[in-house]
C-alpha cells in the first residue's frame, strides 16, 4: 500500500517560470491538503481538495498560485511566474474523510516526502 | 482561530521519559487534538490524537487536561529516533506553528 508519492521531489525554476508539483494521495483517500515550509520555519496551511471541489483556500496566496484535484490523476499544485520567496518545501498530505472539525476531525493526515522548491 | 503555543526546544536524554507540552486555550468543543513529528529532511508523520480521555499508542501516550486548554504528549522512553520536531495542532485551522523541537542525548 505505498503512502502519499509527491514529484518530483526538487524543482530548480528560475524567475518567472512555472511550477507544477504533483501529489498522489493515498489509495481510497479522497482528501488532499498543501502546506508550504519556509527554511526554519513551521508548517503552513495552504488548500484543503476534496476530488474536482476547493473545500478551503484561505492559506493560498491570492495571486500566482492555484491548487486542483481532478476526478482522476494527482492534485496539482501551481505556481506562475515564480519569484525567489516562493523557494521552500511544498508537502502534500491526504486522509481518508475530511480532516476538519467540520467532518470528521479525528483522521489522521498522511504526509509525502515534500517537493524542494528552488527559484534562482 | 484555535492557535496552539508550544515551547521552540527541549532536551532530554535516551532512555528519560519526555513531556511535551502545547497550550491550546481557544480550541473548541468539537476540535480533536493531534500530534504529529517531523524528522529531518522528511514529511511530518502522525503520532496521536484525542478529544477529551487521555489516549495511547505504541508511539507516546496524549495526556489532555481536563477543561481541555492544555495537552502534554509523552515519550515513555526517549530514543535517539525520536529527536523531530514535534507539532500539536487543532483540526478547526490546520496551523502546525513552529512545533518544539526535541533534542536526544545519548
Amino acid at each position: 500500500n505505498a503512502g502519499v508519492m509527491q514529484n518530483p521531489r526538487h524543482l530548480v525554476r528560475r524567475r518567472g517560470q512555472e511550477a507544477r508539483l504533483r501529489c498522489s494521495p493515498m489509495k481510497g483517500h479522497s482528501h488532499v491538503y498543501w502546506y508550504r515550509q519556509l527554511p526554519e520555519e513551521g508548517l503552513k496551511f495552504m488548500v484543503y481538495l476534496q476530488k474536482e471541489n476547493i473545500i478551503d483556500e484561505s492559506g493560498m496566496p491570492k495571486e500566482r498560485f492555484s491548487a486542483e484535484f481532478p476526478k482522476e490523476g494527482p492534485s496539482i499544485l501551481r505556481i506562475q511566474q515564480v519569484v525567489r520567496g516562493d523557494s521552500a518545501a511544498y508537502f502534500c498530505a491526504s486522509s481518508r474523510q475530511s480532516g476538519t472539525s467540520g467532518g470528521a476531525g479525528y483522521n489522521e493526515q498522511f504526509f509525502g516526502p515534500g517537493t524542494r522548491l528552488t527559484v534562482l | 482561530d484555535a492557535k496552539t503555543t508550544q515551547p521552540n526546544s527541549m532536551e532530554s536524554n535516551e532512555e528519560e521519559p519526555v513531556h511535551l507540552p502545547c497550550n491550546h486555550s481557544t480550541i473548541s468543543g468539537t476540535d480533536y487534538i493531534h500530534w504529529y513529528r517531523q524528522l529531518p529532511s522528511q514529511g511530518p508523520e502522525y503520532v496521536i490524537h484525542g478529544l477529551t480521555s487521555n489516549v495511547n499508542n505504541r508511539m507516546a501516550s496524549l495526556a489532555i487536561a481536563e477543561d481541555r486548554k492544555s495537552s502534554t504528549l509523552i515519550l515513555h522512553r526517549a530514543t535517539l529516533r525520536d529527536a523531530a520536531v514535534y507539532y500539536c495542532i487543532t483540526y478547526s485551522t490546520l496551523t502546525f506553528g513552529k512545533g518544539t523541537m526535541l533534542l536526544v542525548s545519548p
